[in-house]
């Protein structure tokens, strides 16, 4: 069964760094086609996706946040790590990290299993 | 980067009538990437439909999906109470980064 579960600060002051956790099992981040993302979503409004790392180190980003997002993966610990600098107001929201296969064009099996999310408050 | 677009915003509709929810792209791309979620109040966004037309795991055959190059369609054959929700569009583009789109409300008329 993979299970995944975000963690981290629930309150980050404006202009400081979020460091979020996804502890995940059930699976190995060094499986071929294996990734997890990060996703948000402000309170009432829609989801936004952030990053993706793939079992390859591969990494992907949201263009519009790219600058400022940083996603690592720790296999022994089963760990990916996403940092988000510069923290404003407007990015208050759910965090969740979920897991997906994707082994190219054709072989994409979605965003199968999500984090229960975890909630960052940006505030001074 | 590719910009998704679902309508309608909303769609007020009975238990047992059909929903069909729409979702277009900015340009076109691979229909492998095309993945359909759910999401009711204060829950996780669950997968439905991945490739396009494939249903994911457990879910009910009422769901289908279909469509290509930049429209895509999500039909609910005949709603079930349970599923009065928000309907995200899922596409990833040729830089293979991710997009969500917006979200559709189905809810109870």
């Amino acid at each position: 069964q993979i299970t995944l579960k975000e963690s981290g600060p629930t309150l980050v002051k404006p202009t400081q760094t979020l460091t979020l956790t996804c502890t995940f099992s059930g699976f190995s981040l060094s499986t071929s086609g294996v990734g997890v993302n990060w996703i948000r979503q402000p309170p009432g409004k829609a989801l936004e996706w952030l990053a993706l790392i793939y079992w390859n180190d591969d990494k992907r980003y949201s263009p519009s946040l790219r600058p400022r997002l940083t996603i690592t993966k720790d296999t022994s610990k089963n760990q990916v790590v996403l940092t988000m600098t510069n923290m404003d107001h407007v990015d208050t929201a759910t965090y969740y990290c979920a897991h997906q296969l994707d082994y190219g064009a054709g072989y994409y099996y979605g965003m199968d299993v999500w984090g229960q999310g975890t909630t960052v408050t940006v505030s001074s | 980067e590719i910009v998704l677009t679902q309508f309608p915003d909303t769609l007020s509709l009975s238990p047992g009538e059909r929903a069909t929810l729409s979702c277009r792209v900015s340009q076109s791309v691979s229909s492998s990437y095309v993945a359909w979620y759910q999401q009711k109040p204060g829950q996780t966004p669950r997968l439905l439909i991945y490739g396009v037309s494939t249903r994911a795991t457990g879910i009910p055959g009422r769901f289908s999906g279909s469509g290509s190059g930049t429209e895509f369609t999500l039909t609910i054959s005949g709603l079930e109470p349970e599923d009065f929700a928000v309907y995200y569009c899922q596409q990833s583009g040729s830089s293979r980064s991710f997009t969500f789109g917006p979200g559709t409300k189905v809810d109870i008329k």
